[in-house]
This record gives C-alpha cells, sequence and structure tokens, in this order.
C-alpha cells in the first residue's frame, strides 16, 4: 500500500523558518518525482515546487521561490520542503505528492500538514 | 503562473450529466496535452480521476471523462451519483516544468 506521511507542520511568526518532512512507502520512491501542494485554508490548490527522482533538479512556483527549497533522500525514502522568510499568506495544509515524470500528474498524495503563519 | 479558471460551482440531479470546464492560456492548456483532474472530498487529500486530458486511472468508474480544445478542457460527470459531491480540480503542465492548477469547482448533488 502507497503512503505518504507529511510531518512538520506548525505555527510560526512572519519570517521564522519550518521544514516539512515526507517519508514515503510502498512504491519505488527513486523511480517517481516528488512535488509539494499546499492548500490555503477555503481556497483551491497551489504547486508549490518539484524535485525530479534523483534529486539533481528542482523547481519553484514564483510565489516561493529564492524562498523555499525541496530536496530528497532516495536512501531514506523522504522528501523535504525547507521554508525560509515565512509570510502569514503561506498558511496552509502542505501535500506531498507524487508522480511518475516532472510533467506527469500526481497519482500519489500524503494527508497533507498544516502550517500556520501568524503574529 | 496564474490558476486555470473554473466555475465555482456546478449541479445536478442524480443520474444526470455535469460539466466543468477548466480555462487556461496558450502557455498551458493549450499548448499541452497534460491536463488532469482531482476530487476532493473536504479534509481529505484529492485523488487523480483524469490524466493527460482523457485517459483515466485503474479504479475510476468509466462515469468520468475528461476532453479538451484549444485553452479549454473539461470533466464531464455522467450518471451523477450521491458520492459524487466533492471539489473538482483541474490541473496542466505550463511548461518549465511547472504545473498550475484550477480555481476549483463545488459538484453538488441534487
Amino acid at each position: 500500500e502507497v503512503q505518504l506521511l507529511e510531518s512538520g507542520g506548525g505555527l510560526v511568526q512572519p519570517g521564522e523558518s519550518l521544514r516539512l518532512s515526507c517519508a514515503a512507502s510502498g512504491f519505488t520512491f527513486d523511480n517517481y518525482a516528488m512535488s509539494w501542494v499546499r492548500q490555503a485554508p477555503g481556497k483551491g490548490l497551489e504547486w508549490v515546487a518539484n524535485v525530479g527522482d534523483s534529486g539533481a533538479t528542482t523547481y519553484y512556483a514564483d510565489s516561493v521561490k529564492g524562498r523555499f527549497t525541496i530536496s530528497r533522500d532516495n536512501s531514506k525514502n523522504m522528501v523535504f520542503l525547507q521554508m525560509n522568510s515565512l509570510r502569514v499568506e503561506d498558511t496552509a495544509v502542505y501535500y506531498c505528492a507524487g508522480g511518475q515524470w516532472l510533467v506527469s500528474p500526481f497519482d500519489y498524495w500524503g494527508q497533507g500538514t498544516l502550517v500556520a503563519v501568524s503574529s | 503562473q496564474s490558476a486555470l479558471t473554473q466555475p465555482r460551482s456546478v449541479s445536478g440531479s442524480p443520474g444526470q450529466s455535469v460539466t466543468i470546464s477548466c480555462t487556461g492560456t496558450s502557455s498551458d492548456v493549450a499548448n499541452y496535452n497534460f491536463v488532469s483532474w482531482y476530487q476532493q472530498y473536504p479534509g481529505k487529500a484529492p485523488k487523480l480521476m483524469i490524466y493527460d486530458v482523457t485517459k483515466r486511472p485503474s479504479g475510476v468508474p468509466d462515469r468520468f471523462s475528461g476532453s479538451k480544445s484549444d485553452k479549454t478542457a473539461s470533466l464531464t460527470i455522467s450518471g451523477l451519483q450521491a458520492e459524487d459531491e466533492a471539489d473538482y480540480y483541474c490541473c496542466s503542465y505550463a511548461g518549465s516544468y511547472t504545473q498550475v492548477f484550477g480555481t476549483g469547482t463545488k459538484v453538488t448533488v441534487l
């Protein structure tokens, strides 16, 4: 059974940092590109970032470029999202998602972790 | 990276068909056959329903179908059932290994 389990969410103040983790199991992790997708409270889905299967290539939405960094550790079947200089508008549930390639749809989804940015 | 445009809501009676539109630009929907659709229940993770414009993953009922014409993709649910009441999001590849989602549509079964 495929599982993606996010962790690391919480309440932080504007300008602070947070690191999200996603543990994967049940599929051949290093054959899949991985992404983070977020959903602000009561709002729609927003693609945030993705990383290729080897970890060598990363891409970001304009809204987070320069502040967020996606990475992966294939030896541990994990993907990470380092979030710096957090803003109130970054408040959202962050989902970890997997697709076979960087252009692929998201076959697998985690249950999400809530990040709240507030003073 | 502007969100694709979807109607806020659509509704239909059980057994009827509903169609959700998803309008993008020449930089995303019109330029690639990489449009997917996701179903999301409140408080739950999204689920892939359609990919590559028209393809259904294993296990998705054939009541769900997708199509595309120029800048607009569509999801049709035929033979609407109570369990189809959910939010639906389109998503398109937008070049340079980026993706863009639609604004989302709430489907109500009357």
